[in-house]
């Protein structure tokens, strides 16, 4: 069973540009977390979604966005890159059933953003 | 707002050796604990998920207790190996209310070196 796929796995871009990150569940799960891992702050959390809703969100400024299709395919969407962006970028995937919460998540390789 | 604390924050022992990493939270009330293992610039790779019914769970050299009601988890690795080197991170999934469903929070992970 394929695992959870994130691309690309590593881009550049600089300030004031806007990126696209990308990431592909396993295979019959709905739901798809992100997470933002910096040396200072750790992993914190993003925003999940579900069936295409977004379910949960966390304390990001507005320019970090997300949408989820119909495949649970989800991406993610950084505008006006800040230098402070730079980060590893991580998606979750889990079957996300209220009804199941007890389930496990599993991480894609990450994204590796540097904005210069 | 739940918190997640790791002790230590890095390790160093000789191979062989048994050791334990700790992880305390300060809300009982969770879906389930989850360990995950990074090695640098690497996604999360999961080890071990305890859901809150339990009180332990093993893998391998890998065992997980969790006592829900003190706020404690805690990871032994037996007979440690340079190949285990690594950072290791738990989170919990928060059992609260509508807003929280998919959310892991994390703690700041215990970095474990190996030596021969």
């Amino acid at each position: 069973k394929a695992g959870v796929t994130q691309t690309p796995r590593y881009l550049i871009k600089t300030r004031g540009q806007q990126v696209t990150l990308s990431c592909s569940p396993i295979s019959g799960h709905r739901s798809v977390s992100w997470y933002q891992q910096t040396p200072g702050q750790g992993l914190q959390f993003l925003f999940e979604y579900f069936s295409e809703t977004q379910r949960n969100k966390g304390n990001f400024p507005g320019r970090f966005s997300g949408r989820q299709f119909s495949n649970s395919r989800s991406e993610m969407n950084v505008s006006t890159l800040e230098l402070g962006d730079s980060a590893l970028y991580l998606c979750a995937s889990s079957s996300g059933q209220t009804t199941s919460m007890n389930t496990e998540a599993f991480f894609g390789q990450g994204t590796r953003l540097t904005v210069v | 707002k739940q918190e997640v604390t790791q002790i230590p924050a890095a390790l160093s022992v000789p191979e062989g050796e048994n050791l334990v990493l700790n992880c305390s939270f300060t809300d009982s009330a969770i879906y389930n604990l989850q360990w995950f293992r990074q090695d640098p610039g690497k996604g999360l790779t999961s080890l071990l998920l305890i859901q809150s019914s339990q009180r332990e769970q093993t893998s391998g050299r890998l065992n997980a207790s969790l006592d829900k009601s003190s706020g404690r988890s805690t990871l032994y690795i037996a007979a440690s190996q340079p190949g285990d080197s690594a950072t290791y991170l738990c989170a919990v999934r928060q059992r609260a209310g509508g807003t929280s469903y998919g959310k892991l929070t994390f703690g700041q992970g215990t970095i474990l070196t190996v030596h021969p």
